[in-house]
């Protein structure tokens, strides 16, 4: 069964944590991006990669990090540097078309 | 760098009457518009896509329109149904450019009254 998956679907963070937010997919698409969503907004792009190994910042990739040592792989790192990190965290992934697949979203809370 | 907006922010229809959502664009290199839809709490699902090299497209309930001359594109869904409520998001990006980055509208949310 091909897709998007992400992990986990609610998180809860304290104040000062860093976390880390999951996105793998098994469609071998090359490409793999990760937005933001805040309540009734569009998707921005935080961070994006295009190949193994590499990878560049989006429009807000202040206080995330993210790596791609594997293409199934690109895991989000909302740091403590994030202010306003609480938002709906959406991974997607493309091929040599620009078709983005979106996976199911992380919800994000900072307590 | 391209830009996109999207109108109307909301979008109220009757069951059963069509709804337009309509899109501009910026860049006349882009050559590649999808549409996607977002339920609540979900990631949002394309539905229908369209290239340059055609005007309009179809399938089933939804259409797509193309005018690259005036650079805008519009989604059509007739006969609206209930489960059709959710937020709509265009998008456009020069198919094929790996330096390029798709650019979404903010999105329309429909509602389909009952």
């Amino acid at each position: 069964d091909g897709g998007i998956t992400q992990s986990p679907k609610y998180l809860f963070r304290k104040e000062g944590q860093n976390v880390t937010l999951s996105c793998e997919q098994n469609l071998n698409h090359d490409a793999m991006y990760w937005y933001r969503q805040d309540p009734g907004q569009g998707l921005r792009l935080i961070y994006y990669s295009q190949i193994v190994n590499d990878f560049q910042k989006g429009d807000i990739a202040e206080g995330y990090s993210v790596s791609r040592e594997k293409k199934e792989s690109f895991p989000l790192t909302v740091t403590s540097a994030q202010k306003n990190p609480t938002a709906f965290y959406l991974c997607a992934s493309s091929s040599s078309t620009d078709t983005q697949y979106f996976g199911p979203g992380t919800r994000l809370t900072v307590l | 760098g391209e830009n996109v907006e999207q109108h109307p922010s909301t979008l109220s229809v009757q069951e059963g009457d069509s709804a337009v959502i309509k899109c501009t664009y910026s860049d006349s290199a882009s050559n590649y518009f999808p549409w996607y839809k977002q339920e609540l709490g979900k990631g949002p699902q394309l539905i229908i896509d369209i290239r340059s090299n055609v005007g309009e497209k179809k399938d089933q309930r939804i259409a797509v329109t193309l005018n690259k001359t005036a650079k805008h594109f519009s989604l059509h869904i007739t006969e609206t149904q209930p489960e059709d409520s959710a937020v709509y998001f265009c998008a456009a990006s020069i198919e094929g450019n790996r330096d390029d980055k798709i650019i979404f509208g903010k999105g329309t949310r429909l509602h389909i009254l009952p």
